[in-house]
Protein backbone atom coordinates (compact mmCIF):
# COMPACT_ATOMS: atom_id res chain seq x y z
CA UNK A 1 0.00 0.00 0.00
CA UNK A 2 1.44 3.52 -1.04
CA UNK A 3 2.03 5.57 2.29
CA UNK A 4 3.00 9.26 2.65
CA UNK A 5 5.12 10.99 5.50
CA UNK A 6 5.14 14.63 6.36
CA UNK A 7 7.90 14.49 8.91
CA UNK A 8 7.22 18.61 9.70
CA UNK A 9 4.74 18.91 11.68
CA UNK A 10 5.02 22.66 12.13
CA UNK A 11 7.43 25.42 10.59
CA UNK A 12 7.72 28.93 10.57
CA UNK A 13 9.26 31.44 8.13
CA UNK A 14 9.53 35.08 7.76
CA UNK A 15 7.83 37.23 5.27
CA UNK A 16 9.82 37.35 1.97
CA UNK A 17 11.91 34.73 3.02
CA UNK A 18 11.74 31.32 1.08
CA UNK A 19 10.99 27.79 3.19
CA UNK A 20 10.89 24.25 1.86
CA UNK A 21 8.47 21.72 3.42
CA UNK A 22 9.13 17.98 3.57
CA UNK A 23 7.50 14.90 1.84
CA UNK A 24 8.47 11.63 1.48
CA UNK A 25 6.49 8.74 -0.05
CA UNK A 26 6.69 4.93 -0.12
CA UNK A 27 5.15 3.01 -3.34
CA UNK A 28 5.89 -0.01 -5.89
CA UNK A 29 4.25 1.47 -8.59
CA UNK A 30 6.46 3.57 -11.22
CA UNK A 31 4.25 5.89 -12.52
CA UNK A 32 2.28 8.00 -10.13
CA UNK A 33 1.43 11.97 -9.45
CA UNK A 34 2.06 13.83 -6.14
CA UNK A 35 0.20 17.19 -5.08
CA UNK A 36 0.74 19.63 -2.82
CA UNK A 37 -2.84 20.90 -1.36
CA UNK A 38 -2.81 23.69 1.29
CA UNK A 39 -5.62 24.45 3.47
CA UNK A 40 -6.09 27.69 5.03
CA UNK A 41 -8.14 28.35 8.69
CA UNK A 42 -11.78 28.28 6.11
CA UNK A 43 -10.63 24.48 6.00
CA UNK A 44 -10.82 24.88 1.78
CA UNK A 45 -8.75 22.42 0.41
CA UNK A 46 -7.04 24.43 -2.90
CA UNK A 47 -4.61 22.43 -4.88
CA UNK A 48 -1.05 24.47 -4.74
CA UNK A 49 1.10 21.81 -7.35
CA UNK A 50 1.40 18.38 -9.15
CA UNK A 51 4.21 16.74 -10.73
CA UNK A 52 3.84 13.34 -12.78
CA UNK A 53 6.39 10.96 -12.11
CA UNK A 54 6.79 10.59 -15.51
CA UNK A 55 8.20 14.19 -16.44
CA UNK A 56 11.59 14.45 -14.94
CA UNK A 57 11.55 18.09 -14.81
CA UNK A 58 10.10 19.72 -11.51
CA UNK A 59 6.64 21.65 -11.17
CA UNK A 60 6.76 25.41 -11.03
CA UNK A 61 3.49 27.66 -10.28
CA UNK A 62 4.28 31.00 -9.14
CA UNK A 63 6.06 31.32 -5.98
CA UNK A 64 5.99 27.56 -5.72
CA UNK A 65 8.24 24.91 -6.93
CA UNK A 66 8.94 21.19 -6.17
CA UNK A 67 12.11 19.23 -5.81
CA UNK A 68 11.02 15.90 -6.91
CA UNK A 69 13.72 13.22 -6.36
CA UNK A 70 12.15 9.62 -7.52
CA UNK A 71 14.74 7.23 -6.71
CA UNK A 72 14.31 9.13 -3.01
CA UNK A 73 10.86 9.23 -3.44
CA UNK A 74 11.43 12.62 -1.94
CA UNK A 75 8.38 15.59 -3.21
CA UNK A 76 9.42 18.62 -1.02
CA UNK A 77 7.44 22.51 -1.58
CA UNK A 78 9.03 25.21 -1.71
CA UNK A 79 7.76 28.61 -1.40
CA UNK A 80 9.41 31.54 -2.60
CA UNK A 81 8.54 35.40 -1.09
CA UNK A 82 6.18 33.86 1.68
CA UNK A 83 3.49 35.63 2.51
CA UNK A 84 1.51 36.20 5.11
CA UNK A 85 -1.54 34.74 3.10
CA UNK A 86 0.76 31.86 2.68
CA UNK A 87 -0.10 30.80 6.51
CA UNK A 88 -1.73 27.59 6.39
CA UNK A 89 -1.70 23.73 6.84
CA UNK A 90 -0.50 22.13 3.61
CA UNK A 91 -0.78 18.37 2.82
CA UNK A 92 1.12 15.90 0.81
CA UNK A 93 -0.80 13.51 -1.60
CA UNK A 94 -0.07 11.02 -3.40
CA UNK A 95 -2.53 9.36 -6.67
CA UNK A 96 -1.76 6.11 -8.79
CA UNK A 97 -2.39 6.18 -12.32
CA UNK A 98 -5.53 4.11 -14.53
CA UNK A 99 -2.45 1.09 -15.20
CA UNK A 100 -2.73 0.12 -11.59
CA UNK A 101 -6.00 1.03 -11.66
CA UNK A 102 -5.56 3.19 -8.18
CA UNK A 103 -7.22 6.26 -8.06
CA UNK A 104 -7.10 6.73 -4.46
CA UNK A 105 -5.78 9.97 -3.08
CA UNK A 106 -3.55 9.46 -0.33
CA UNK A 107 -2.55 12.10 2.02
CA UNK A 108 0.56 12.77 4.38
CA UNK A 109 -0.80 14.17 8.24
CA UNK A 110 0.31 18.23 6.91
CA UNK A 111 2.95 20.80 8.24
CA UNK A 112 1.42 23.65 9.19
CA UNK A 113 2.95 26.70 7.90
CA UNK A 114 3.43 29.90 9.97
CA UNK A 115 4.53 33.09 8.66
CA UNK A 116 5.74 36.01 10.36
CA UNK A 117 5.94 39.49 10.00
CA UNK B 1 -21.79 25.95 -10.90
CA UNK B 2 -21.90 24.03 -7.83
CA UNK B 3 -18.89 22.00 -7.57
CA UNK B 4 -18.94 19.48 -4.49
CA UNK B 5 -21.79 20.56 -2.19
CA UNK B 6 -21.67 18.58 1.59
CA UNK B 7 -24.90 18.70 3.98
CA UNK B 8 -25.11 19.80 6.97
CA UNK B 9 -21.62 21.65 7.61
CA UNK B 10 -22.38 21.13 11.30
CA UNK B 11 -23.94 18.29 13.35
CA UNK B 12 -24.11 17.40 17.14
CA UNK B 13 -24.91 13.58 17.89
CA UNK B 14 -25.37 11.57 20.67
CA UNK B 15 -23.68 8.49 21.11
CA UNK B 16 -25.59 5.74 19.29
CA UNK B 17 -27.67 7.92 17.02
CA UNK B 18 -27.29 7.48 13.49
CA UNK B 19 -27.15 10.20 10.63
CA UNK B 20 -26.19 10.51 7.05
CA UNK B 21 -23.71 13.11 5.49
CA UNK B 22 -24.96 14.43 2.28
CA UNK B 23 -22.73 14.83 -0.64
CA UNK B 24 -23.88 16.31 -4.48
CA UNK B 25 -21.45 16.82 -7.46
CA UNK B 26 -22.79 18.46 -10.61
CA UNK B 27 -19.59 18.44 -12.98
CA UNK B 28 -20.31 14.59 -13.90
CA UNK B 29 -17.37 12.99 -12.16
CA UNK B 30 -17.09 9.48 -11.73
CA UNK B 31 -14.56 9.15 -9.21
CA UNK B 32 -16.37 10.59 -5.41
CA UNK B 33 -14.43 10.00 -2.30
CA UNK B 34 -15.15 10.25 1.40
CA UNK B 35 -12.28 11.45 3.97
CA UNK B 36 -12.03 12.48 7.49
CA UNK B 37 -9.51 14.97 8.94
CA UNK B 38 -9.31 14.57 12.85
CA UNK B 39 -7.86 17.67 14.35
CA UNK B 40 -4.39 18.82 13.43
CA UNK B 41 -4.00 15.79 11.27
CA UNK B 42 -4.11 14.63 7.65
CA UNK B 43 -6.81 12.88 5.62
CA UNK B 44 -7.74 9.83 5.87
CA UNK B 45 -9.97 7.71 3.01
CA UNK B 46 -13.32 6.04 4.51
CA UNK B 47 -14.68 4.97 1.08
CA UNK B 48 -14.73 5.78 -2.73
CA UNK B 49 -16.72 4.94 -5.27
CA UNK B 50 -15.64 5.16 -9.32
CA UNK B 51 -18.86 5.24 -10.46
CA UNK B 52 -22.78 4.52 -9.96
CA UNK B 53 -23.10 0.90 -8.03
CA UNK B 54 -19.10 0.92 -6.97
CA UNK B 55 -17.95 1.15 -3.81
CA UNK B 56 -14.32 0.22 -1.99
CA UNK B 57 -13.58 0.66 1.14
CA UNK B 58 -10.39 3.12 2.08
CA UNK B 59 -8.38 3.45 5.13
CA UNK B 60 -10.92 3.45 7.72
CA UNK B 61 -14.59 2.26 7.12
CA UNK B 62 -15.18 0.94 10.47
CA UNK B 63 -18.78 2.50 11.58
CA UNK B 64 -19.00 4.33 8.14
CA UNK B 65 -21.41 2.92 4.60
CA UNK B 66 -22.00 4.71 1.60
CA UNK B 67 -24.03 3.82 -1.45
CA UNK B 68 -23.76 5.01 -4.87
CA UNK B 69 -26.86 5.12 -6.60
CA UNK B 70 -26.17 8.20 -9.14
CA UNK B 71 -23.18 10.00 -10.55
CA UNK B 72 -24.03 12.86 -8.61
CA UNK B 73 -24.61 11.60 -5.10
CA UNK B 74 -22.02 10.24 -2.57
CA UNK B 75 -24.04 9.55 0.92
CA UNK B 76 -21.67 8.68 4.19
CA UNK B 77 -23.86 7.02 6.62
CA UNK B 78 -22.98 6.85 10.26
CA UNK B 79 -25.15 4.02 12.09
CA UNK B 80 -24.15 4.45 15.35
CA UNK B 81 -22.18 7.29 16.46
CA UNK B 82 -19.45 6.78 18.91
CA UNK B 83 -17.13 9.78 19.76
CA UNK B 84 -14.19 8.60 17.97
CA UNK B 85 -16.10 9.31 14.73
CA UNK B 86 -15.89 13.24 15.71
CA UNK B 87 -14.35 14.90 13.20
CA UNK B 88 -14.55 17.54 10.07
CA UNK B 89 -15.72 15.31 6.76
CA UNK B 90 -14.73 15.86 3.45
CA UNK B 91 -16.43 14.95 -0.08
CA UNK B 92 -14.33 15.19 -3.13
CA UNK B 93 -14.69 14.15 -6.84
CA UNK B 94 -12.60 14.00 -9.66
CA UNK B 95 -12.16 12.63 -13.52
CA UNK B 96 -9.53 9.72 -13.23
CA UNK B 97 -8.09 11.38 -16.38
CA UNK B 98 -7.96 14.73 -14.78
CA UNK B 99 -5.58 15.62 -11.95
CA UNK B 100 -7.93 17.83 -9.65
CA UNK B 101 -9.40 16.82 -6.89
CA UNK B 102 -12.45 19.15 -5.84
CA UNK B 103 -13.34 19.35 -2.35
CA UNK B 104 -16.70 20.25 -0.60
CA UNK B 105 -16.73 22.78 1.92
CA UNK B 106 -16.85 19.91 5.18
CA UNK B 107 -19.07 19.20 7.77
CA UNK B 108 -18.16 19.08 11.05
CA UNK B 109 -19.75 16.30 13.59
CA UNK B 110 -18.88 16.49 17.19
CA UNK B 111 -20.51 13.03 18.98
CA UNK B 112 -21.22 13.32 22.64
Amino acid sequence: AQTVTQSQPEMSVQEAETVTLSCTYDTSESDYYLFWYKQPPSRQMILVIRQEAYKQQNATENRFSVNFQKAAKSFSLKISDSQLGDAAMYFCAYRGTHYSGTYKYIFGTGTRLKVLA
Amino acid sequence: NAGVTQTPKFRILKIGQSMTLQCTQDMNHNYMYWYRQDPGMGLKLIYYSVGAGITDKGEVPNGYNVSRSTTEDFPLRLELAAPSQTSVYFCASSYPEVLVLTFGAGSRLTVL
